[in-house]
């Protein structure tokens, strides 16, 4: 079974500064997707980056980028220039490709953004 | 990104009412759709996957006798929450997904709070 870890329950990160959130997964697929989502205090889910794994070029949204690195089974996401908007829980997601395939999520990193 | 709305937002009921959550796919055809459940401080854990126009399909543990989903279109989907009880509070999100896109979306979930 695909399992995803996130090493990291809390970071902190002061405003206009980087940040990097960890995450590494298990599979035996070879094709898959990695997402990150963003869940602020609203409790909206929102998708921040998503990374396809046949691509070898790292996925970049504007300030969000990934480190995807596939023989290592990890998928970093950097935050650059962080605002106090980035303040919330991060969660990494796997998904083997294939129509039935259903989300497999990390536990989270909760992100403060500080002053 | 796609739209996926939920209603009501939040609602507070008498133990042993039934409850039931919408969720709709504003712009897109939704040929899946998910149930996830989240504690505070936790993880999404998903309880079911429904397709449309056949049963869901739940997760090992979730009752699906007092959790009805019913994914009557494509853009939109049902759970009930029968006869429910103090332990049922909890957020419930949804989520959906088309056979032509990677990602899932998510709708802004519901806060359910049983007396």
């Amino acid at each position: 079974a695909q399992t995803v870890t996130q090493s990291q329950p809390e970071m902190s990160v002061q405003e206009a500064e980087t940040v990097t959130l960890s995450c590494t997964y298990d599979t035996s697929e070879s094709d898959y997707y990695l997402f990150w989502y963003k869940q602020p205090p609203s409790r909206q889910m929102i998708l921040v980056i998503r990374q396809e794994a046949y691509k070898q070029q790292n996925a970049t949204e504007n300030r969000f980028s990934v480190n995807f690195q596939k023989a290592a089974k990890s998928f970093s996401l950097k935050i650059s220039d962080s605002q106090l908007g980035d303040a919330a829980m991060y969660f990494c997601a796997y998904r083997r490709t294939g129509t039935a395939s259903k989300l497999t999520f990390g536990t989270g990193t909760r992100l403060q953004v500080t002053l | 990104g796609a739209v996926v709305s939920q209603h009501p937002s939040r609602v507070i009921c008498k133990s042993g009412t039934s409850v039931k959550i919408e969720c709709r796919s504003l712009d897109f055809q939704a040929t899946t759709m998910f149930w996830y459940r989240q504690f505070p401080k936790q993880s999404l854990m998903l309880m079911a996957t429904s397709n449309e126009g056949s049963k869901a399909t739940y997760e090992q543990g979730v009752e699906k006798d007092k959790f009805l989903i019913n994914h009557a279109s494509l853009t939109l989907s049902t759970l009930t929450v029968t006869s429910a009880h103090p332990e049922d509070s909890s957020f419930y999100i949804c989520s959906a997904r088309s056979d032509h896109k990677e990602t899932q979306y998510f709708g802004p979930g519901t806060r359910l709070l049983v007396l």
